[in-house]
């Protein structure tokens, strides 16, 4: 157990749905990562929130969003479902978020769009 | 922004021998480079990184060296086991990206016993 806790480990949804997926970091660490990782992509960053402010984006699209709440858990949100967005997405977080530490991934979110 | 490539995507080695994986990374700034290892059904694990400031580090059977002139970065894994059968991913961070990675395409790495 990583100490980082992704729910749910998997996600069966048709296209234009909308899905929610929670990520709890490790104790203590204020950064939260989330990546997509699918078959011809490999991991892409999508969105980092370090104490409750977003502090990067990546290649999130706009269906995204994402947020970090006060206990520092988050939330990613996917809207209009297509069938391109089905990929496994991953949760990482780290102490800090701008010093050299590697992080910590969750075990991820399979999402299957149909 | 940093673009990293990994090779060789797969790669296959008898039980006993060693196995390369090499990284080139295109930002002469990044300065933090983690390789992660990735097993089946899982999220991928951090087994050793290194900085700009050190040509090498090893940890038992994994090593890794850095080439900042030259831009690139290896993983060197002795001794191979079945259980080091994974994907293994490199990656770089550059100082002003809030510390977001950014990853290579992965190697399968296979041991055959």
């Amino acid at each position: 157990d990583s100490g980082v806790t992704q729910t749910p480990k998997h996600l069966i949804t048709a296209t234009g749905q909308r899905v929610t997926l929670r990520c709890s970091p490790r104790s203590g660490d204020l950064s939260v990562y989330w990546y997509q990782q699918s078959l011809d992509q490999g991991l892409q960053f999508l969105i980092q929130y370090y104490n409750g402010e977003e502090r990067a984006k990546g290649n999130i699209l706009e269906r995204f969003s994402a947020q970090q709440f006060p206990d520092l858990h988050s939330e990613l949100n996917l809207s209009s479902l297509e069938l391109g967005d089905s990929a496994l997405y991953f949760c990482a977080s780290s102490p800090r978020g701008g010093l050299d530490y590697g992080y910590t991934f969750g075990s991820g979110t399979r999402l299957t769009v149909v | 922004g940093e673009n990293v490539e990994q090779h060789p995507s797969t790669l296959s080695v008898q039980e006993g021998d060693s196995a390369v994986i090499k990284c080139t990374y295109s930002d002469s700034a990044s300065n933090y480079f983690p390789w992660y290892k990735q097993e089946l059904g899982k999220g991928p694990q951090l087994i050793i990184d290194i900085r700009s400031n050190v040509g090498e580090k090893k940890d038992q059977r994994i090593a890794v060296t850095l080439n900042k002139t030259a831009k690139h970065f290896s993983l060197h894994i002795t001794e191979t086991q079945p259980e080091d059968s994974a994907v293994y991913f490199c990656a770089a961070s550059h100082p002003g990206s809030a510390r977001q990675l950014t990853f290579g395409s992965g190697t399968q790495l296979t041991v055959l016993p």
